[in-house]
């Protein structure tokens, strides 16, 4: 069974980057039915999608975020990674990592999700 | 952006009631190509992840009881829980996936009344 597995500091401060890595178990991220993407959640409040990349490195980004943001992809490790640079408070939120299922080679929905890592921007 | 906007924000249902929950889009999410609902509903229990439950707004993901159903089309959809159980307690979203930026509601909490 697919399992993904997020991982990084908990604790950043203001102004530095934001670098998780999620691990990829039980299946290969070479696969070409899949994307594989970043959702995050500030406490208690909705979910919102910051990117998705494909195993060669065709990467989608929300606007919002893409001047800050970079999503990488380590096929030798089956991790893909996640760089949010110059972050401030409004960071603050739980990061999960998606499988991001195809259709006609579009990414459309998220079938399996990571437990997610909390991620606190504070000095 | 495509905005989803889901009512209510919250409700209180009696174990074995119907339990509704709507989503909006600020667009029409109908491909007309294919004529497909690019739109997804997710269950999230407390302190857990999202678990896919629909998508094309009305086909089950494989697993998911019978109870749950959605319709709806263009730019209204609707998630209804037949019979509501203890173990559906959950935050409900939906997610359209028809363009980027792909966008989720802001949620809904189904509890037990």
């Amino acid at each position: 069974q697919l399992q993904l597995h997020e991982s990084g500091p908990g604790l950043v401060k203001p102004s530095e980057t934001l670098s998780l890595t999620c691990t990829v178990s039980n299946a290969s991220i070479s696969s070409t039915s899949y994307y594989w993407g970043w959702v995050r959640q500030p406490p208690g409040k909705g979910l919102e999608w910051i990117g998705s990349v494909s195993y060669r490195g065709d990467s989608y980004y929300t606007p919002s975020l893409k001047s800050r943001l970079t999503i990488s992809v380590d096929t030798s490790k089956n991790q893909f990674s996640l760089n949010l640079r110059s972050v401030t408070a409004a960071d603050t939120a739980v990061y999960y990592c998606a499988r991001h299922d195809l259709s006609n080679y579009i990414p459309t929905v998220f079938d399996s999700w990571g437990q997610g890592a909390l991620v606190t921007v504070s000095s | 952006d495509f905005v989803l906007t889901q009512s209510p924000d919250s409700l209180a249902v009696s174990l074995g009631e119907r339990a509704s929950i709507n989503c909006k889009s600020s667009q029409s999410i109908l491909y007309s190509s294919d004529n497909k609902n690019y739109l997804a509903w997710y269950q999230q229990k407390p302190g857990q992840p999202p678990k896919l439950l629909i998508y094309w707004a009305s086909a089950r993901e494989s697993g998911v009881p019978d109870r749950f159903s959605g319709s709806g089309s263009g730019t209204d959809f609707t998630l209804t829980i037949s019979s509501l159980q203890a173990e559906d307690v959950a935050v409900y979203h939906c997610q359209q996936y028809y363009t980027t930026p792909w966008t989720f509601g802001q949620g809904t909490k189904v509890e037990i009344k």
